[in-house]
């Protein structure tokens, strides 16, 4: 597509609840990468993708949190028996390929969850 | 552990003033370094960039020289205008690794009334 696509833009859920974030990278994009940013902080990285390989995942909080890439282009991002410590915006963003600072990356819109 | 701290807003300027967001950095190696802006109801953008000292990363009437001797990168623009309005991140990458492993100051937003 023209641009990074995340959906749902919001969400709201309940304590408890799962949730499943939603990205489509820019076609031909190699690398995928979540971001999630809290109010009045910049976003923190959570993992990234090269195709469907998840290369690290060290930012993910706890093991409440997972992501896939199972062919290497759309990703879900799920978060498990969610907490409100969970609300923030969640960021997709896709380049044409990792390990090299010369690749822009492109963030989509963001996913604005709240967990109440 | 490597570390971006920006200068805290809001910052509020009238039109053709000029602008200076502050950028300091801690890292480890030779770091990349970037602007970030996010305009109202849009995604982060690119705004600049620079990946070796003394590099000066220029966009839209923004600059800023990356300063490896004060480990600095501060934004600056000689006349904002209305449009310039935004929320802007000043972020490093380390030396080697993906640019997506980004690691973001807590942002700056900018008010420029006309």
């Amino acid at each position: 597509g023209a641009g990074v696509s995340q959906s749902p833009r919001y969400k709201v859920t309940k304590r408890g609840q799962d949730v499943a974030l939603r990205c489509d990278p820019i076609s031909g994009h190699v690398s995928l990468y979540w971001y999630r940013q809290a109010l009045g902080q910049g976003p923190e990285f959570l993992t990234y993708f090269n195709y469907e390989a998840q290369q690290d995942k060290s930012g993910l909080p706890n093991d409440r949190f997972s992501a896939e890439r199972p062919e290497g282009s759309i990703s879900t991002l799920t978060i498990q028996r969610t907490e409100q410590r969970d609300s923030a915006m969640y960021r997709c963003a896709s380049s044409l390929g990792g390990g090299s600072s010369g690749n822009t990356i492109y963030f989509g819109e963001g996913s604005w969850l709240t967990v109440v | 552990g490597n570390s971006v701290t920006q200068m805290e807003g809001p910052v509020t300027l009238s039109e053709e003033a000029f602008l200076t967001i502050n950028c300091t950095y801690t890292a480890t190696g030779y770091p990349s370094l970037f602007w970030y802006v996010q305009y109202p109801g849009e995604g982060l953008q690119l705004l600049l960039k620079a990946t070796k000292a003394d590099d000066k990363g220029s966009n839209k009437g923004f600059e800023a020289t990356y300063r490896k001797e004060t480990t600095s990168f501060h934004l600056e623009k000689g006349s904002v205008q209305v449009s310039d309005s935004a929320v802007y991140f000043c972020a490093l990458s380390e030396y080697g690794g993906s640019q997506g492993n980004l690691i973001f100051g807590k942002g700056t937003k900018l008010s420029v009334k006309p």
